[in-house]
């Protein structure tokens, strides 16, 4: 069974850091692109970035541009998120995804999420 | 960056009843079109892929079409346990972007 699990979300004053992790279990790791996705309370989701496969490629949204780093250890199953410089506006659950190759990239699996709150 | 529209923000609607819900892209997109149903408090749910494609499990009553800048989601008979929020995803460029999602309601 694939599983996604993340961790390492909390309470963080602005222009505070945080890593989170995405331990992934239940499947080859190192043969899938994964992504974050988050969503601020009440609101609508937003990819954040992407890596692939083997850490050749990564993009990620202009906001989080300079900030934010995406990471993945293939040895240890993980994908990881650290986010710096965190503003008011990085609040949300922050999802990891894996990203099937299919005729469009689709996030086919998704954790169950870790709550970021930025705020003194 | 690619805008995706969703209408209408929100909908109410009865069991049995067949919904459909649009997305309009701010450029072509080709096929780069994926659907995502969520409940309240969890994670997305894939439904359809490829704009037409419907991920494997996923009930037989979810369809998607469009291609280019329009697309569409329909439910053909609405059951209790889809009332959720969905969302349409882009993939064609990055910045990968969702509209803004539709409320299914119980009406």
């Amino acid at each position: 069974e694939v599983q996604l699990v993340e961790s390492g979300g909390g309470l963080v004053q602005p222009g505070g850091s945080l890593r989170l992790s995405c331990a992934a279990s239940g499947f080859t790791f190192s043969n899938y692109g994964m992504t974050w996705v988050r969503q601020a309370p009440g609101k609508g989701l937003e990819w954040v970035a992407i890596i692939d496969q083997d850490d050749s490629q990564k993009r990620n949204v202009d906001s989080v541009q300079g900030r934010f780093t995406i990471s993945r250890d293939n040895a240890k199953n993980s994908l990881y998120l650290e986010m710096n410089s965190l503003r008011a506006e990085d609040t949300a659950m922050y999802y990891c995804a894996r990203i099937l190759l299919s005729s469009s990239w689709v996030f086919d699996y998704w954790g169950q999420g870790t709550l970021v709150t930025v705020s003194s | 960056d690619i805008q995706m529209t969703q209408s209408p923000s929100s909908l109410s609607a009865s069991v049995g009843d067949r919904i459909t819900i649009t997305c309009r892209a701010s450029q072509s997109i080709s096929t780069y079109l994926n659907w995502y149903q969520q409940k309240p408090g969890k994670a997305p749910k894939v439904l359809i892929y490829a704009a037409a494609s419907l991920y494997s499990g996923v009930p037989s009553r979810f369809s998607g079409s469009g291609s280019g800048t329009a697309f569409t989601l329909t439910i053909s008979s609405l059951q209790p346990e889809d009332f959720a929020a969905y969302y349409c995803q882009q993939t064609y460029s990055t910045p990968w972007t969702f509209g803004q999602g539709t409320r299914v309601e119980i009406k």
